[in-house]
């Protein structure tokens, strides 16, 4: 069964702090995966993408990582600041398709 | 670009009631996808358009649920009649496709609750 899990559910983490975000796939064929961030009350946003031969990407303090052999991927946020707080969301695309199998989310809330 | 444009944002309306959800899609994108987002399920595929065309609506629950999409600009997703139980946000996205599957560009979502 093509499913996306990840973990943990939620996070909560000082501002600051750095935090990673785990991704666990079972899709295939696999095209390409994708993290979103979903701030409360509005539509994800793309943060990162990556296809089969890449295995590291960065946008800013973001870093995702990808291990295509173990079907793992991982978010990094980097010094983590307010605005960090919101669900990131693990998103897989199949192979041949335009469908794309959506993990239930991470909620990250950062403190003061 | 302004982005994918849903509306109304939030409706609250009562068991039995239609329901029609709007949505313009980024000028130029050829795929348009409809989404369900609960806490439970987190976000679910209910159909997809290709250049207009229905291409999958295995995800639409049921008969109450329908889509349309007359032109490439609009699309709308109706519910009749509405059960408490489609309370959820009902998300729209549109997609350019080249060989491997785009990224999505996501509106801001209809919250839709049925009494």
């Amino acid at each position: 069964k093509n499913q996306v899990e990840q973990s943990p559910q939620s996070l909560i983490i000082l501002e600051g702090k750095n935090c990673t975000l785990q991704c666990n796939y079972t899709v295939s064929p696999f095209s390409n995966l994708r993290w979103y961030k979903q701030d409360t009350g509005r539509g994800p946003v793309s943060l990162t993408i990556m296809t089969f031969s890449e295995n590291t990407k960065s946008n800013g303090r973001y870093t995702a990582t990808l291990d295509a052999d173990t079907k793992q991927s991982s978010l990094h946020i980097t010094a983590s600041q307010l605005s960090d707080s919101a669900s990131y969301i693990c998103v897989v695309s199949f192979s041949g398709t335009y469908k794309y199998i959506f993990g239930t989310g991470t909620r990250l809330k950062v403190l003061a | 670009d302004a982005g994918v444009i849903q509306s109304p944002r939030h409706e609250v309306t009562e068991m039995g009631q239609e329901v029609t959800l709007r949505c313009k899609p980024i000028s130029g994108h050829d795929y348009l996808f409809w989404y369900r987002q609960t806490m439970m399920r987190g976000l679910e595929l209910l159909i997809y358009f290709n250049n207009n065309v229905p291409i999958d609506d295995s995800g639409m629950p049921e008969d109450r649920f329908s889509a349309k999409m007359p032109n490439a600009s609009f699309s709308t997703l109706k519910i009749q009649p509405s059960e408490p139980r489609d309370s959820a946000v009902y998300f729209c996205a549109s997609s350019l496709q080249g060989k491997v599957p785009g990224e999505l560009f996501f509106g801001e979502g209809s919250r839709l609750t049925v009494l």
